[in-house]
């Protein structure tokens, strides 16, 4: 099956730098792609939805300006966490959907803030 | 837009009891809905889906799922729960376009007694 990869797997930064978290398609091409973030113990909350080629469309909530969502090209999506503070230590999770109605998960990014 | 709710928080059954899991969702057209599984600090993982066709649908692990239209449901069972079935659920829901969000639910967290 298709497979979607993330980088890195666990981040750890210092509070108010940025850490940037790439989503790759591997064997298929992917002009849209979803970010979501989970919460300990809680469930997938969607952020925004990535477009190659244009700007991201972002969630009722999700400040556009501290996660920057780039769709560079059709194999990848990169979403650039700004000025971290530590509410912002999540797990972020990709996906991309395939032709065949599916969507395809990233393993995630663990995020930790200090 | 769609929605999903999981009536259940947590659930705990004996190893070899059969097991349901809840899930209701809301959407106003024929939607895309799935179930998957999610070990603690692990990605997602897909159980089964369904799109159209017959409304019992078989997933891995011996999951199954049946769809009912009147009652926007889409519960999950397996007949006799194995130790390592201990997970966090989620049911989802998409819009029924390949390319578009899923939307998931609050997730059921199960326990499984030896």
């Amino acid at each position: 099956g298709a497979v979607v990869s993330q980088h890195p797997s666990r981040v750890i930064c210092k509070s108010g730098t940025s850490v940037k978290i790439e989503c790759r398609s591997l064997d298929f091409q992917a002009t849209t792609m979803f970010w979501y973030r989970q919460f300990p113990k809680q469930s997938l909350m969607l952020m925004a939805t990535s477009n190659e080629g244009s700007k991201a469309t972002y969630e009722q909530g999700v400040e556009k300006d501290k996660f920057l969502i780039n769709h560079a090209s059709l194999t990848l999506s990169t979403l650039t966490v700004t000025s971290a503070h530590p509410e912002d230590s999540s797990f972020y999770i990709c996906s991309a959907p395939s032709s065949s109605y599916e969507q395809y998960f990233g393993p995630g990014t663990r995020l930790t803030v200090t | 837009a769609q929605s999903v709710t999981q009536p259940d928080i947590h659930i705990t059954v004996s190893e070899g009891a059969s097991l349901e899991l809840r899930c209701n969702y809301s959407y106003g057209a024929t939607p895309y809905l799935f179930w998957y599984v999610q070990s603690p600090g692990q990605g997602l993982q897909l159980l089964l889906k369904y799109f159209s066709g017959d409304t019992l649908v078989q997933g891995i692990k011996g999951f199954e799922a049946e769809f009912k239209r009147s009652q926007s449901s889409f519960n999950l069972r397996k007949p006799s729960v194995h130790w390592s079935d201990a997970a966090e659920y989620f049911c989802a829901v998409g819009s029924g376009t390949s390319y578009d969000k899923v939307i998931f639910g609050p997730g059921t967290s199960l326990s499984v007694i030896p």
